[in-house]
């Protein structure tokens, strides 16, 4: 099973803020990582897939980057609706065996 | 727009069984791939069980493999879990969500609310 580790684990921040989330596999994974926003009470929705590739309707404050081993999302200009909890989520695994991070929880401050 | 409606979740006792059902809307159903994604309370996501659009091809996660059974009826856009066995540990909320991909787990592009499972005597 591929390991997926985010860090941090949790992160306060202010409303304006440039924040980067990073995640790392335990092996090559290419490029097949997909980055999920997750607020209380709702579904998780898919930001970014392909590790850059920004969903259509995603805001442009949103960006990921990545390969291999090492990943990162970074929101440039936190908005009050991006305080949530992030999931990195690989999908590299043959047979299918899709592991996510942790997660990390991004609060207010 | 793509709807993913759950239902089935409740309470049921270790070793029990539950059913859970999943109605899709809104796009071509036997051309994606389906996936149940779980998190238990205060954890992360997990991912439970794929099944591919014409439903020939089943994975599952170690942990509810052999317990577990993800069936699709194409004619009725319904996507089922069938649960068996359930330890405590099986208490999640549980996602019915669509893959990008057919045959294979690509990026999970629509989800639905979730029902919840409580296993507990």
């Amino acid at each position: 099973e591929i390991q997926m580790t985010q860090s941090p684990s949790s992160l306060s921040a202010y409303v304006g803020d440039r924040v980067t989330i990073t995640c790392r596999a335990s092996q090559s994974i290419t490029t097949f990582l997909n980055w999920y926003q997750h607020r209380p009470g709702e579904a998780p929705k898919l930001l970014i897939y392909a590790a850059s590739t920004l969903r259509s309707g995603v805001p442009s404050r949103f960006s990921g980057s990545g390969y291999g081993t090492d990943f990162t999302l970074t929101i440039s200009s936190l908005q009050p609706e991006d305080f949530a909890t992030y999931y990195c989520q690989q999908s590299y695994s043959t047979p299918p065996e899709p592991t996510f991070g942790q997660g990390t929880k991004l609060e207010i401050k | 727009e793509v709807q993913l409606v759950e239902s089935g979740g409740g309470l049921v006792q270790p070793g029990g069984s539950l059913r859970l059902s999943c109605a899709a809307s809104g796009f071509s159903f036997n051309d994606f791939g389906l996936s149940w994604v779980r998190q238990a309370p205060g954890k992360g996501l997990e991912w439970v069980s794929f099944i591919s659009g014409r439903g020939d091809n089943t994975y599952y996660a170690d942990s509810v493999k052999g317990r577990v059974t993800i069936s699709r009826d194409n004619s009725k856009n319904t996507l089922v879990l069938q649960m068996r066995s359930l330890r405590v540990e099986d208490a999640a909320i549980y996602y019915c969500v669509r893959d990008r991909m057919e045959t294979r787990v690509d990026r999970f592009d629509y989800w639905g609310q979730g029902t919840l499972v409580t296993v507990s005597s």
